[in-house]
């Protein structure tokens, strides 16, 4: 069992809802991420957040919104997605205090945009 | 940016082979992991590697930070069938622009025969 859950599991939606992933750790990590993975490549980084402060954003455009509203919780808000966003969508979490903790990933969020 | 090179692509293997994988780099990396993804799951963690010239086991997996902190492999030995899946090695420099960011390789296919 992972220790960091996301929630939904699938989920489908067209390019005009708005939706929420959401992600949960409890392994008093204080960096978060958000990944998006194509079938059999590697994940690509979309977000870090540290001490609940967005750190890095790799230029991902303005329909995927993050928020970290506290140390264990992690949520990407969707809305007017297209067709190619069509992803698993993975968190994952680490310490910070020391460069080089390895991330611990959750299970992921299966998108499909109709 | 950083490139990782991980080979080979995919393997076919008998049951009770040994399987070796690597990854190479332009860059020096301070962290090397390496993760098993199956498929609808998230990437879990096998082996964190910290120092050039470790050599790490996690039962029947053994790995190794390169000694130029350029290069990492990957051992299995003995496989079986639920070693199949997918393997991601992943590099970690040091703080600054790089802090929490994950270059991942294109990932190891692994089949298994009984």
């Amino acid at each position: 069992d992972t220790e960091v859950t996301q929630t939904p599991k699938h989920l489908v939606m067209g390019m005009t809802n708005k939706k929420s992933l959401k992600c949960e750790q409890h392994m008093g990590h204080r960096a978060m991420y958000w990944y998006k993975q194509k079938a059999k490549k590697p994940p690509e980084l979309m977000f870090v957040y540290s001490y609940e402060k967005l750190s890095i954003n790799e230029s991902v455009p303005s329909r995927f919104s993050p928020e970290c509203p506290n140390s264990s919780l992690l949520n990407l808000h969707l809305h007017a997605l297209q067709p190619e966003d069509s992803a698993l969508y993975l968190c994952a979490s680490s310490q910070v205090r020391t460069v080089g903790q390895p991330q611990h990933f959750g299970d992921g969020t299966r998108l499909s945009i109709l | 940016g950083q490139q990782l090179n991980q080979s080979p692509q995919s393997m076919f293997i008998q049951e009770g082979e040994d399987v070796s994988m690597n990854c190479t780099s332009s860059s020096i990396f301070n962290t090397w992991l390496w993760y098993k993804q199956d498929p609808g799951e998230g990437p879990v963690l096998l082996i964190a590697l910290y120092k050039a010239g470790e050599l790490t086991s996690n039962g029947r997996l053994t790995a190794q930070f390169g000694i130029t902190r350029k290069d990492s492999f990957l051992n299995i030995s003995a496989s079986i069938p639920s070693d199949v899946g997918i393997y991601f090695c992943a590099g970690q420099g040091a703080g600054g622009t790089s802090y929490g960011k994950l270059t991942f390789g294109q990932g190891t296919i692994l089949t298994v025969h009984p």
